[in-house]
């Protein structure tokens, strides 16, 4: 069955560090990937998604995450972090068959920026 | 941009009492979803619906559940007799195809109380 993991559930950074937020997925089959952010009190907004077009997808708010197949890996980077992306992120992966998918989230991670 | 609009979003209900989550997806989508999150966990699938018709439900998604789409533009989820542990916060989603490499659009959610 198809999965993500995101390691840990908590990242600080300092404002204007790099952020990395780590997601790994599980899957026999050439997955499509996506980045979801969570702001207070908000629903899910998708940053990016990888569709095997590009290894390297260029999302909103400058972020970016790349997809590894060797590693199965998929995190999400931003080279310099800022007060406002301060929410809880969530990799997700397209479950299913035909015309008939859903999404299966990771347990998120809190990203937290410090002046 | 289109969004999605969910209403209420709160609602404090009584255990056993009947509830309405409504949802009004983006006009020219046709694959709407539930999704819920319960405090500090992942987000989990409930249903997937297209063409008046459920396509996928998940084992939470039991007979207390329904779905329905009773005119062109409201989606809603209804849950006959709360249960405590329905307390969450309730996303719904729509996307243009229910292909896997289709983007979900979320709603800001309602925060659904079961006293």
């Amino acid at each position: 069955a198809q999965s993500v993991t995101q390691l840990g559930s908590h990242v600080s950074v300092s404002e204007g560090a790099l952020v990395l937020l780590r997601c790994n997925y599980s899957s026999s089959v050439p997955p499509y990937l996506f980045w979801y952010v969570q702001y207070p009190n908000q629903g899910l907004q998708l940053l990016l998604k990888y569709t095997s077009a590009a290894t390297l997808v260029k999302g909103i708010n400058g972020f970016e995450a790349e997809f590894k197949k060797s590693e199965t890996s998929f995190h999400l980077t931003k080279p310099s972090a800022h007060m406002s992306d301060a929410a809880e992120y969530f990799c997700a992966v397209s479950v299913g068959g035909g015309s008939n998918y859903k999404l299966t989230f990771g347990k998120g991670t809190l990203l937290t920026v410090n002046p | 941009e289109p969004e999605v609009t969910q209403t209420p979003s709160h609602q404090v209900t009584q255990m056993g009492q009947e509830v309405i989550l409504r949802c009004v997806p983006i006009s020219n989508h046709l694959y709407f979803y539930w999704y819920r999150q319960i405090l500090g966990q992942k987000v989990e699938f409930l249903v997937s619906f297209y063409n008046n018709e459920i396509s996928e439900k998940s084992e939470i998604f039991d007979d207390q559940f329904s779905v329905e789409r009773p005119d062109g533009s409201n989606f809603t989820l209804k849950i006959r007799s709360t249960k405590l542990e329905d307390s969450a916060m309730y996303f719904c989603a729509s996307s243009q195809t229910g292909g896997a490499h289709q983007p979900q659009h979320f709603g800001d959610g309602t925060r659904l109380s079961i006293l």
